[in-house]
């Protein structure tokens, strides 16, 4: 089946520093990948969808600056959080779509981000 | 934005009963799917039930979708503890492929 792997798991980083966050598809070609947010006890909120080669779509509220994402291929999505602080501490969890339409989504399995 | 509101937020039953979560949503949808989410974990899908669809059976799962209440629940028979977990309700986003979650039901099962 369609597989996306996530990585870190977890990352602890101090405040002020970059965070890279990668997300693979590992036996399909994912043409749109999608960035979600999740806080403690919270759904997940979407925060943007990646297009391979070109600019990814940011929702409304959510710093491009800050959260900066490369689509640079068919496989790879990358979230940067730039200058992070302690409440950009979350999980992160991508996901891809794969199949036919738009009917067939897997998820990364996450990343914890702590900003201490 | 949110589309999905499920309820109850949090559920408990003993393990063999039955937990049924319900989802409503605000705007017309192609499909709606469930999700399930083990503590800070990623997300398994679970079953996707088309708009033309009113009930959908997977294993030991049972959805129904109303299209006219805009409301869909998600029937979990025989639970077991392994069935611990929070599950939510996802619909694609107008006609985008962007999913929007439901606020999500947390479901505990005591052996």
């Amino acid at each position: 089946g369609a597989v996306v792997s996530q990585h870190p798991s977890r990352v602890i980083c101090k405040s002020g520093t970059s965070v890279k966050i990668e997300c693979r598809s590992l036996d399909f070609q994912a043409t749109t990948m999608f960035w979600y947010r999740q806080f403690p006890k919270q759904s997940l909120m979407l925060m943007a969808t990646s297009n391979e080669g070109s600019k990814a779509t940011y929702e409304q509220g959510v710093e491009k600056d800050k959260f900066l994402i490369n689509h640079a291929s068919l496989t790879l999505s990358t979230l940067t959080v730039t200058s992070a602080h302690p409440e950009d501490s979350s999980f992160y969890i991508c996901s891809a779509t794969y199949g036919q339409g738009a009917f067939g989504y897997t998820f990364g399995s996450g990343t914890r981000l702590t900003v201490v | 934005s949110q589309q999905g509101e499920e309820d109850p937020q949090a559920l408990s039953i003993q393990e063999g009963e039955n937990a049924t979560m319900n989802c409503s949503y605000k705007t017309s949808i192609n499909n709606l799917q469930w999700y399930r989410q083990n503590s800070g974990r990623g997300l398994v899908h679970l079953i996707l039930i088309r708009s033309n669809e009113r009930e959908k059976h997977s294993g030991r799962l049972r959805v129904t979708l109303d299209t006219s209440k805009k409301s869909s629940s998600l029937l979990i028979t025989a639970s077991r503890a392994a069935d611990t977990a929070s599950y939510f309700c996802a619909t694609p986003q107008g006609g985008s492929e962007k999913l929007v979650f439901g606020k999500g039901t947390k479901l505990t099962v005591n052996p």
